[in-house]
């Protein structure tokens, strides 16, 4: 069956970066793209943009451009994003989806907290 | 960007009918398609499709759930009601770039 593990929390200091991962199983990983969604309880849900697997190619929202950084390594099926510059805006669950859009399948979330 | 407007809340009985309304600030239909989805999420847990490009029923999906729509107006039904559908329920359009979400609707019991 169809599977996205996301990484574990994370607590991060303002200004640093964090790396959270996204590795899927059950189908052929570069058949479909990797999403990326922000969900915080004041602005909903935000796309962030998405991966192209097979050729490691990106699509970003304008919002998040030089925020976050999405990168893949097929050897282990797994997609990862980078945020830097973390804000106490950036705390958020960060979720991974399978495919462009409608995302049909997504990871469990990731908490990033981001407090001094 | 597209901005998805949704109602805050809905109170429902079991087993009755209810239609959660999603209005776009543009259209996001093309001349085949139409580019909403439908999404349902319970606290702690991550979305899950229901409804895409307006009104396919995702795979596994009970059939008490249904969308229909186009344009900027769409509707995602659910008849009947039932306990395990007491959630909040998100539209998302991708036709306009980038994608967007509706604030959510979360239905309550009355």
């Amino acid at each position: 069956q169809v599977q996205l593990q996301q990484s574990g929390a994370e607590l991060a200091k303002p200004g640093s970066s964090v790396k959270i991962s996204c590795k899927a199983s059950g189908y052929t990983f570069t058949s479909y793209y990797i999403s990326w969604i922000k969900q915080t309880t004041g602005q909903g849900l935000e796309y962030i943009g998405y991966i192209n697997t097979g050729s490691g190619g990106t699509n970003y929202n304008e919002k998040f451009k030089g925020k976050a950084t999405l990168t893949v390594d097929k050897s282990s099926s797994t997609a990862f994003m980078q945020l830097s510059s973390l804000t106490p805006d950036d705390s958020a669950v960060y979720y991974c989806a399978r495919e462009r859009s409608p995302f049909d399948y997504w990871g469990q979330g990731v908490m990033v907290t981001v407090s001094s | 960007d597209t901005v998805l407007t949704q109602s805050p809340a809905l109170a429902v009985s079991l087993g009755q009918r209810v239609t959660i309304s999603c209005k776009a600030s543009e259209s996001v239909s093309s001349s085949s398609y139409s580019y909403m989805h439908w999404y349902q999420q319970k606290p702690g847990q991550q979305p899950k499709l229901l409804i895409y490009h307006a009104s396919n029923l995702e795979s596994g999906v009970p059939a008490r759930f249904s969308g229909s729509g186009s344009g900027t107006d769409f509707t995602l039904n659910i008849d009947p009601v039932e306990a395990d559908d007491i959630a909040t329920y998100f539209c998302q359009q991708s036709w306009n770039d980038p994608d967007t979400f509706g604030a959510g609707t979360k239905l309550e019991l009355k």
